[in-house]
């Protein structure tokens, strides 16, 4: 039962375009998001998070939107770079329910490539 | 200066051998995880603990064990592995429950 999907396993972006990653969840209790970069044979890297009483958080290149009707946020990264390439994780937590003590509950990654 | 490490990255071993992974954070925070990463890339939370409780995924196997010397350490024992035990464990610190969480370089776990 997947809590939290998303159903692109990769994604090619050319340099310097925007790079739209998306994530769905099921779990309406969910109430934080986060964003994680994983390189291989490195652990995952925390990008960018949103909490639900938000609907965009914005740091950089990179903003997260969330649409808590729709159960879906979206990951934008533009420009996009070369290292950018990585798997990106979407990643959820229910913390009215006591916090995160339950863990973080992840997509399965989408593989990103930006292209030269 | 690494924030989250584990020890050793890669551990092969035959079945029903006993084993450990070491994880320790010198963030200061308070609460530590251990994750498995099985061959479907699934991300899946095992264990969160701090000084007052141990959290345990319920499809966790009780050969499955952590182990916190102090704060800054928690430590993933496994008995009688198994090779559905082979997968990459991460482990990871937050300040409290309710914060962003940040990870080791994980470990690959690889049982004969």
């Amino acid at each position: 039962d997947q809590q939290v999907k998303q159903n692109s396993p990769s994604l090619s972006v050319q340099e310097g375009r925007i790079s739209i990653l998306n994530c769905d969840y099921t779990n309406s209790m969910f109430d934080y998001f986060l964003w994680y970069k994983k390189y291989p044979a490195e652990g995952p890297t925390f990008l960018i998070s949103i909490s639900s009483i938000k609907d965009k958080n914005e740091d950089g290149r990179f903003t997260v939107f969330l649409n808590k009707s729709a159960k879906h946020l979206s990951l934008h990264i533009v420009p996009s770079q070369p290292g950018d390439s990585a798997v990106y994780f979407c990643a959820a937590s229910d913390l009215g329910s006591g916090g995160g003590a339950d863990g973080l509950t992840f997509g399965k990654g989408t593989h990103l490539i930006i292209q030269p | 200066d690494t924030a989250v490490s584990q020890t050793p990255k890669y551990l092969v071993t035959q079945m029903g051998n006993d084993k450990s992974i070491k994880c320790e954070q010198n963030l200061g925070h308070d609460t530590m995880y251990w994750y498995k990463q099985d061959s479907k890339k699934f991300l899946k939370i095992m264990f969160s603990y701090n000084n007052k409780e141990l959290i345990i995924n319920e499809t966790v196997p009780n050969r499955f064990s952590p182990k916190s010397p102090d704060k800054a350490h928690l430590n993933l024992h496994i008995n009688s592995l198994e090779l559905g035990d082979s997968a990459v464990y991460f482990c990871a610190s937050s300040q409290a429950a309710t914060d962003t969480q940040y990870f080791g370089p994980g470990t690959r776990l690889t049982v004969l």
